[in-house]
């Protein structure tokens, strides 16, 4: 099973700063299969990134995904108050597919 | 568009069965390409992928759940449901149905908690 881990556990920044999130994988993620989630309270995950670039349907420019084998990172460039929230990353490239245990973004 | 939605007891004795129904509303269940999913997120923790369905039947399981979980599919009602046996309290969780799609979960349902107690 792949192991994937986030840092930092909580990120405090302020609205219109640049957010960097980072995923490490236990092993080499195939074929980039790694996708990013954000997460509101209260609310289901919602697909922002797959196959660790490609932005989902209706995702701002704002959201961009990077990275390669073990290394993944998830950058919010101009942070917006509707930001805030938890990010989970998730790898599909081998079963089972696992999640992080998520990055909480606060405003600072 | 495609909504999803969960529906079932949100309390559940220790050592019986989770029985969870998600409706799929919108779209066929048959759409193919797509795979019917659980998933579930313990209280204050991450999520945990249960496991997912194809229409035709053809089933995937998270191993470290796989001896407790059937997940199946009625396409004449557009659901898929989800059982889990011999519950406890570690499986107190938020419940979500998923579509999966191209590996991702691309549309979730709100959610269901299911609590596990005497």
């Amino acid at each position: 099973e792949i192991v994937l881990t986030q840092s930092p556990g909580t990120l405090s920044l302020s609205p219109g700063e640049r957010a960097t999130l980072s995923c490490r994988a236990s092993q080499s993620v195939s074929s980039s299969y790694l996708a990013w989630y954000q997460q509101k309270p209260g609310q289901a995950p919602r697909l922002l990134i797959y196959g660790a670039s490609s932005r989902a349907t209706g995702i701002p420019d704002r959201f961009s995904g990077s990275g390669s084998g073990t290394d993944f990172t998830l950058t919010i460039s101009r942070l917006e108050p509707e930001d805030f929230a938890v990010y989970y990353c998730q790898q599909y490239g081998s079963s089972p597919e696992t999640f992080g245990q998520g990055t909480k973004l606060e405003i600072k | 568009q495609v909504q999803l939605q969960e529906s079932g007891p949100g309390l559940v004795k220790p050592s019986q069965t989770l029985s969870l129904t998600c409706t799929v509303s919108g779209g066929s269940i048959r759409s193919g390409g797509y795979y019917w999913s659980w998933i579930r997120q313990h209280p204050g923790k991450g999520l945990e992928w249960i496991g997912y369905i194809y229409y035709s039947g053809s089933t995937y399981y998270n191993p470290s759940l796989k001896s407790r979980v059937t997940i199946s599919v009625d396409t004449s009602k557009n659901q898929f449901s989800l059982k889990l046996t011999s519950v406890t309290a570690a499986d107190t969780a938020v419940y979500y149905c998923a579509r999966r799609w191209g590996g991702t979960f691309d549309i979730w349902g709100q959610g269901t908690m299911v609590t596990v107690s005497s």
